[in-house]
């Protein structure tokens, strides 16, 4: 499976929405997740099965899913939130994940 | 806690082996049943699943590394390990261990990564 994700870069204000967009090359029945990576820092999960926001990732964060189309939106973005955002497709059945390409997003 | 720490050469020269370690500490790594996970990031790239082992042993790898890769579990020692041959300047990359409890769950406990660059 694989996974495209855009924009590659994203520069945007404080205070803005943002939306970054992934889609898989087939039907992943949501098993998606979108996570946050620093510079040094390990990767940070923020959503799982496309729109389950994790445990202390603030409610600006949000993930919609559209058949094999899915979506991350920041609604008010904070100057903490830059990084780079990945999406992965995960499963069920099987240990393997794939990875987007990542979107690098500018404050 | 559950943590993970990444150890191991920062430097490995062309086509020799590339060994990491993974130490957990806060579980035993004998008796939680758990995925025990390699992912990269080469420079300017993007994250990359390369490998995992569950408790029981079983291995799974990326098909893009062949027969290159080999994971283990040293229960002895609390530790998980990846062994990368014939490496070349495409297997420079920051390397993270990984855990999660389940398949239908996504990563959530990660190292904090370390970098190997090949280069003679």
């Amino acid at each position: 499976i694989q996974m495209s994700q855009s924009p590659s870069t994203l520069s945007a204000f404080v205070g803005d929405r943002v939306t970054i967009t992934c889609r898989a090359s087939q039907n992943i029945n949501n098993w998606l997740a979108w996570y946050q990576h620093k510079p040094g820092k390990a990767p940070k999960l923020l959503i799982s099965r496309a729109s389950i926001l994790e445990s202390g990732v603030p409610s600006r964060f949000s993930g919609s899913a559209s058949g094999t189309e899915f979506t991350l939106t920041i609604s008010g973005l904070q100057p903490d939130d830059f990084g780079t955002y990945y999406c992965q497709q995960y499963n069920s059945y099987s240990p393997m994940y794939t990875f987007g390409q990542g979107t690098k997003l500018e404050i | 806690q559950l943590q993970l720490q990444e150890s191991g050469p920062g430097v490995v020269k062309p086509s020799e082996t590339l060994s990491l370690t993974c130490s957990v500490s806060g579980d035993s790594i004998a008796t939680s049943l758990r995925y025990w996970a390699w992912i990269r990031q080469s420079p300017g790239k993007g994250l990359e699943w390369i490998g995992t082992i569950f408790s029981t042993g079983k291995t799974y790898y990326t098909p893009s590394l062949g027969s290159r890769i080999t994971i283990s579990v040293d229960k002895s020692k609390n530790h998980f390990a990846l062994k990368l041959n014939s490496v070349t300047a495409a297997d420079t990359a920051v390397y993270y261990c990984a855990t999660r409890p389940r398949v239908d769950v996504p990563v959530a406990l990660w190292g904090q990564g370390t970098l190997v660059a090949v280069s003679s």
